[in-house]
């Protein structure tokens, strides 16, 4: 079946400093969903990419869907403690549900 | 508009025991869809429903059911807990897209 998977698996930086995850599937994905997690709390959409080679930015978040989307980034510029939290990639499976991957839990210390 | 609730928020049962989860969809979603979560892993998908019909069913034993009923919110049965069944229980729902809006999550623990 299809799988998600990220690196790295967890990451500390010092706040100001950039954070970068990787998902990579090993089928190709019609989209993929980023989701960040706060400690104790639950899933929070954040964006979906859908064409091949599209990059979306919010803020200092930038997405980025590779060209045969297969794989996928979320690049954090300036981290602030506010970003601590896991962040997951899904791709679709089914009829509008989504496969995981394990997460990037990051760290910031101020 | 009020987020997916789900109840109870936390639950401790025994191995062998039987629990039920609840959840209610945002109003106007008919899509909800049921994940376990263990600590330190993502999300993994157990059911989604749709219009009161199963539309999808993930790699988990029998003794895990659900359903949906006329006002969208869903149910999620675990027969026979075991200890491994402890785990954050999130439902989702969605407009019959990809997105999914979570709900707090149940904690569910088994001694």
């Amino acid at each position: 079946g299809q799988q998600v998977m990220q690196i790295p698996q967890y990451q500390h930086v010092q706040e100001g400093e950039d954070f970068t995850t990787y998902c990579n599937s090993s089928t190709t994905l019609s989209n993929i969903q980023w989701y960040k997690q706060r400690p104790g709390g639950h899933p929070v959409f954040l964006i979906q990419l859908v064409k091949s080679g599209e990059v979306k930015k919010q803020k200092r978040l930038t997405f980025q869907f590779g060209e045969a989307k297969k794989n996928s980034s979320l690049h954090i510029t300036a981290t602030q403690t506010t970003d601590v939290g896991t962040y997951f990639c899904a791709g679709p499976r089914g009829y509008s549900t989504l496969t995981f991957g394990k997460g990037t839990m990051l760290l910031v210390s101020p | 508009d009020a987020g997916v609730t789900q109840s109870p928020t936390h639950l401790i049962k025994t191995r062998g025991q039987h629990v039920t989860l609840r959840c209610s969809p945002i109003s106007g979603h008919k899509s909800v869809s049921w994940y376990q979560q263990v600590l330190g892993q993502g999300p993994q998908f157990i059911f989604q429903y749709y219009e009161k019909e199963e539309r999808g069913r993930g790699n988990f034993p029998d003794r895990f059911s659900a359903r949906q009923f006329p006002n969208y919110s869903s149910e999620l049965n675990v027969n026979a807990l075991l200890l491994g069944d402890s785990a954050l229980y999130l439902c989702a729902s969605s407009q019959g897209t990809y997105e999914q809006f979570f709900g707090p999550g149940t904690r569910l623990t088994v001694l």
